[in-house]
């Protein structure tokens, strides 16, 4: 079993706060990492999918950085806004083409 | 395109009775997948279907069958439901290869008394 550890749990963070959180798995066997932004009561989304050592994606104030050789990708949000209040999840995809998730990381934007 | 669609949206059943999940995509997406989510345990991996005609165990497929009927649908049966298969089920699809994200459907929200 893959294991895919998300850390902070939960993290509130006001408006304008710039935020990070850790995704960590197995160095080994690598293929591809995914962030997910899931918002109460609709589906997850696809932000990114990373596959390549030292890869940097953004999407607007999203931003995200892969390392494979020790394990993580970190997700950073800059100037945190209401609407990103949500759950980010990172999951791994092996060769047998599962793909597994964290437990994820509850952001909490206040005004 | 619809996406990823999934029947019913709501069910709630009594211990020991039986039901199908649909789902079905329209994207020509050769994998699909089915999750449950509980509250403090993000989605876990129930089943998977890498191709059509082929099907694999996730990490909690107990209680549960799967069949890849086609390319486009993908069914989660529960032969004989129990309280703890109270969740909420997400079926999601995927290209194959590894750069493709992953699409998923709307879920069930399944209650079992």
């Amino acid at each position: 079993i893959l294991n895919v550890e998300q850390s902070p749990q939960s993290l509130h963070v006001q408006e304008g706060d710039s935020t990070n959180f850790t995704c960590s798995f197995p160095s080994s066997n690598f293929y591809a990492l995914h962030w997910y932004r899931w918002e109460t009561a609709k589906s997850p989304e696809a932000l990114f999918v990373m596959t390549l050592n030292g890869d940097e994606k953004k999407k607007g104030r999203i931003s995200a950085t892969l390392n494979t050789k020790e394990g993580y990708s970190y997700l950073y949000i800059k100037g945190s806004q209401p609407e990103d209040s949500a759950t980010y999840l990172c999951a791994l995809y092996n060769q047998g083409g599962k793909l597994i998730f964290g437990q994820g990381t509850e952001l909490s934007v206040k005004p | 395109n619809a996406g990823v669609t999934q029947t019913p949206k709501f069910q709630v059943l009594k211990t020991g009775q039986s039901m199908t999940l649909q789902c079905a995509q329209d994207m020509n997406h050769n994998s699909m997948y089915w999750y449950r989510q509980d509250p403090g345990m993000g989605l876990r991996l129930i089943y998977y279907s890498a191709s059509e005609g082929t099907t694999d165990k996730g990490e909690v497929p107990n209680g549960y069958n799967v069949s890849r009927l086609n390319k486009r649908e993908f069914s989660l049966r529960l032969e004989s439901a129990a309280p703890s298969q109270t969740s909420v089920y997400f079926c999601a699809s995927r290209d194959r290869g590894l750069s493709y994200e992953q699409y998923f459907g709307p879920g069930t929200r399944l209650t079992v008394t």
